[in-house]
C-alpha cells in the first residue's frame, strides 16, 4: 500500500517568513495530493490540492509543487501570519479511489 | 448543508464498556470514512464505505471494533469492550466519489476517553 512520509514534524517561523513542508510517497500510481490544515481542537480542512498532470498550483499565499519522478510534493506558505499556526497534513491517493493515505503531520508555529 | 455531523462530541467511559459513535454524512455523498487520530499514530483510516457497503476495513484495529452503515445518511462505529488505548479523537468524513477525486469533508470529531 501507499506510504507517505512528512517532514519536518514541527516548524517554527517568524511572522512574515516563508514555511515549507515536504512529503514523499511510495506508490507511483498515486496521482492526487491534497493538503489539510487542522487548527487546535478543530477538524482537518482542505486548503489546496494538486493532481499529477500539473507541477505547481498556487492560491494566494499558499502553493504546492509536485515532482512525480522523485515522488515528492511540497507545501509553501509565504508571508506567514499567526493564524497560519496549525497542524498541516499531506496525503496521497489514486484517482478513482477515494481513500487517502495521510502523512504524520507538521505542527507550524508562527510567532508574531 | 450542516456538514458532516458526529455525536457525541465527547465521551468518557470506563474500560470494558461499550461505546457507540455516530455519523451523518453530507447529503448526496456516497462515500464515508472513519478515522482515528492520536499523537503517536497520526490520522489513521479505520474503514471506508461506498454506497453503504464496506470497501476497506483493513485499518480496523481488532475485533473489538465494528462499523455499520445501514443507510446513506447514517453510520456507527462501535467499540466493545473499550480499552484505555482506544482513547483518541475519532473523525468521520464523507465525499462524493464520481471517478475524479473529490474533497473529503470531515466532521467535528468525537473525543473518546476510556478510563
Amino acid at each position: 500500500g501507499e506510504n507517505v512520509e512528512q517532514h519536518p514534524s514541527t516548524l517554527s517561523v517568524q511572522e512574515g517568513d516563508s514555511a515549507v513542508i515536504k512529503c514523499t510517497y511510495s506508490d507511483s500510481a498515486s496521482n492526487y495530493f491534497p493538503w489539510y490544515k487542522q487548527e487546535l481542537g478543530k477538524r482537518p480542512q482542505l486548503i489546496i490540492d494538486i493532481r499529477s498532470n500539473v507541477g505547481e498550483k498556487k492560491d494566494q499565499r499558499i502553493a504546492v509543487t509536485l515532482n512525480k519522478t522523485a515522488k515528492h510534493f511540497s507545501l509553501h506558505i509565504t508571508e506567514t501570519q499567526p493564524e497560519d499556526s496549525a497542524v498541516y497534513f499531506c496525503a496521497a491517493s489514486s484517482e478513482g479511489y477515494s481513500t487517502l493515505t495521510f502523512g504524520k503531520g507538521t505542527m507550524l508555529l508562527v510567532s508574531p | 448543508d450542516a456538514g458532516v455531523i458526529q455525536s457525541p462530541r465527547h465521551e468518557v467511559t470506563e474500560m470494558g464498556q461499550e461505546v457507540t459513535l455516530r455519523c451523518k454524512p453530507i447529503s448526496g455523498h456516497n462515500s464515508l470514512f472513519w478515522y482515528r487520530q492520536t499523537m503517536m499514530r497520526g490520522l489513521e483510516l479505520l474503514i471506508y464505505f461506498n454506497n453503504n457497503v464496506p470497501i476497506d476495513d483493513s485499518g480496523m484495529p481488532e475485533d473489538r471494533f465494528s462499523a455499520k452503515m445501514p443507510n446513506a445518511s447514517f453510520s456507527t462505529l462501535k467499540i466493545q469492550p473499550s480499552e484505555p488505548r482506544d482513547s483518541a479523537v475519532y473523525f468521520c468524513a464523507s465525499t462524493l466519489t464520481s471517478g475524479a477525486y473529490n474533497e473529503q469533508f470531515f466532521g467535528p470529531g468525537t473525543r473518546l476517553t476510556v478510563l
